[in-house]
């Protein structure tokens, strides 16, 4: 069975700093890691993906993460945090092993971005 | 295209009242999913399908029935509400590959007194 750590509630960060979110995961098979973000009374947003290939992805909004097979990490990174990316963040794993593919979050980490 | 959208956005009931969650697609998704949102714990996936006629229990399915009679519509029923069943109700749907993301509706917010 798949599972997916995110080890910290709250990332505090200064305006035009760096960012990062981290997250490990455990899966049996191989991974297809993901990372989502939700504003207040919204939805989850899709980010970006790894499937296979380059380790370090790219996805919206200048976001970006690095897949690590041997940490089992896929720490979500921006280098420099905007106020308006103040918002709880999920990554999630599917195995691909996994029969009908079921995603497994973690428990979110509420970044706050402060001017 | 509206995406994913969910139906009522808002709904208290009181303990013992029954009611139906609605929720439609319009990306021709195979898969479509209801998960529960409480603080923190994520996201837990209560039921799904994949496909039209099909559904299976996911996580936590106790005290909800889903049905998806059309492939665009997934409906999510609670039968005798409780209070532990206060919570934020988001449908999602995706394609069948699995490399594929999820698209989220904007969620329910539910509350049993």
């Amino acid at each position: 069975a798949q599972s997916v750590a995110q080890p910290e509630d709250q990332v505090n960060v200064a305006e035009g700093n760096p960012l990062t979110v981290k997250c490990t995961y455990s899966v049996s098979g191989n991974p297809y890691l993901f990372w989502y973000v939700q504003y207040p009374n919204r939805g989850l947003q899709f980010l970006l993906k790894y499937i296979t290939g380059d380790n370090l992805v790219k996805g919206s909004y200048g976001f970006e993460a690095e897949f690590n097979k041997s940490q089992t990490s896929f720490h979500l990174k921006k280098p420099s945090a905007l106020v308006s990316d103040s918002a709880l963040y999920f990554c999630a794993v599917r195995d691909d092993g996994d029969s009908w593919g079921k995603l497994q979050f973690g428990a979110g980490t509420q970044v706050v971005v402060t001017p | 295209n509206a995406g994913v959208t969910q139906t009522p956005k808002f709904r208290v009931l009181k303990t013992g009242q029954s009611m139906t969650l609605l929720c439609a697609q319009d990306m021709n998704h195979e898969y479509m999913y209801w998960y529960r949102q409480d603080p923190g714990m994520g996201l837990r996936l209560i039921h799904y399908s994949v496909g039209e006629g099909t559904t299976a229990k996911g996580e936590v399915p106790d005290g909800y029935n889903v049905s998806r009679l059309k492939k665009q519509n997934f409906l999510l029923g609670l039968e005798s509400a409780a209070p532990s069943q206060t919570s934020v109700y988001f449908c999602a749907s995706s394609y069948r590959q699995h490399n594929s993301p999820l698209h989220f509706g904007n969620g329910t917010r539910l509350t049993v007194t």
